[in-house]
C-alpha cells in the first residue's frame, strides 16, 4: 500500500473554530489532492498542489486554504468551520495520473 | 448533465451472481480508473484503465473508447464485495472527474 495518512481520523469541532487537517505521503509524489465526499455528491475536490508551495483551487475551496511547504505534507485548514463543511475528508495523491492512492479519511463533524 | 454517469446507483444481488456496473462519459480521457470503498473505510483503487481490459481475481474491467464506455464486472460474487464501487476518469490535467458511485450489497 502507498504511503499515505491522515490525521486526525476524527474530529468534532465548535462552529467557528478553526480546524487544520493534516495528510502525510512517503511516496515523494508530486501531486496531492483533498476532497470531500458527501451523500449524493461522490467526491468533490477542495484544492489541491502540484509541488511545493504550489496549490490550486477545485470545485469546492471556499471556506477552506491549504499549505505545503514541503513534498510529504499537505494541509487542509478550515479557518472558521461551519456546519456546512461537516464531512469525510480524503486525501489523495497522484489522482489524475496513472496512479491513485487515498488516504483513510477523516470524519469531521462541525457542532 | 454529469460528465461521467454510473449505473446502476444501488444494486443488490445473492451471492454467487455475475455483477456488472456500468460507467458511460462523455469527455476525452486518458485513463479511467474504478475504485472501491467500503462501509466507513477508505477508498482503494481497484483498475486505471486507458484501453482493452484488465483482470485481478473476480474483477474485471473493459473499456470502450470509441463509445465512451467502461464495465467493471465481479464474477461469483460474495458479500464482502459489498461496497461502494467509483468509476473516475482523467481528462488530462490532472485531475479526476468522479461518478457518483455505485452502492453494492451481495445478500449471502
Amino acid at each position: 500500500d502507498a504511503g499515505i495518512t491522515q490525521s486526525p481520523r476524527h474530529k468534532v469541532t465548535e462552529t467557528g473554530t478553526p480546524v487544520t487537517l493534516r495528510c502525510h505521503q512517503t511516496e515523494n509524489h508530486r501531486y496531492m489532492y483533498w476532497y470531500r465526499q458527501d451523500p449524493g455528491h461522490g467526491l468533490r475536490l477542495i484544492h489541491y498542489s502540484y509541488g511545493v508551495k504550489d496549490t490550486d483551487k477545485g470545485e469546492v475551496s471556499d471556506g477552506y486554504s491549504v499549505s505545503r511547504s514541503k513534498t510529504e505534507d499537505f494541509l487542509l485548514t478550515l479557518e472558521s468551520a461551519t456546519s456546512s463543511q461537516t464531512s469525510v475528508y480524503f486525501c489523495a495523491i497522484g489522482a489524475g495520473g496513472p496512479e491513485a492512492f487515498f488516504g483513510q479519511g477523516t470524519r469531521l463533524t462541525v457542532v | 448533465k454529469n460528465e461521467v454517469e454510473q449505473s446502476p446507483q444501488n444494486l443488490t444481488a445473492q451471492e454467487g451472481e455475475f455483477i456488472t456496473i456500468n460507467c458511460s462519459y462523455s469527455v476525452g480521457i486518458s485513463a479511467l480508473h474504478w475504485l472501491q470503498q467500503h462501509p466507513g473505510g477508505g477508498i482503494v483503487s481497484l483498475f486505471m484503465l486507458s484501453s482493452g481490459k484488465k483482470k485481478h481475481g473476480r474483477l474485471i474491467a473493459t473499456i470502450n473508447i470509441q463509445e465512451k464506455h467502461s464495465s467493471l464486472h465481479i464474477t461469483a460474487s460474495h458479500p464482502r464485495d459489498s461496497a461502494v464501487y467509483i468509476c473516475a476518469v482523467n481528462s488530462g490535467d490532472y485531475q479526476l472527474i468522479w461518478g457518483a458511485g455505485t452502492k453494492l450489497i451481495i445478500k449471502p
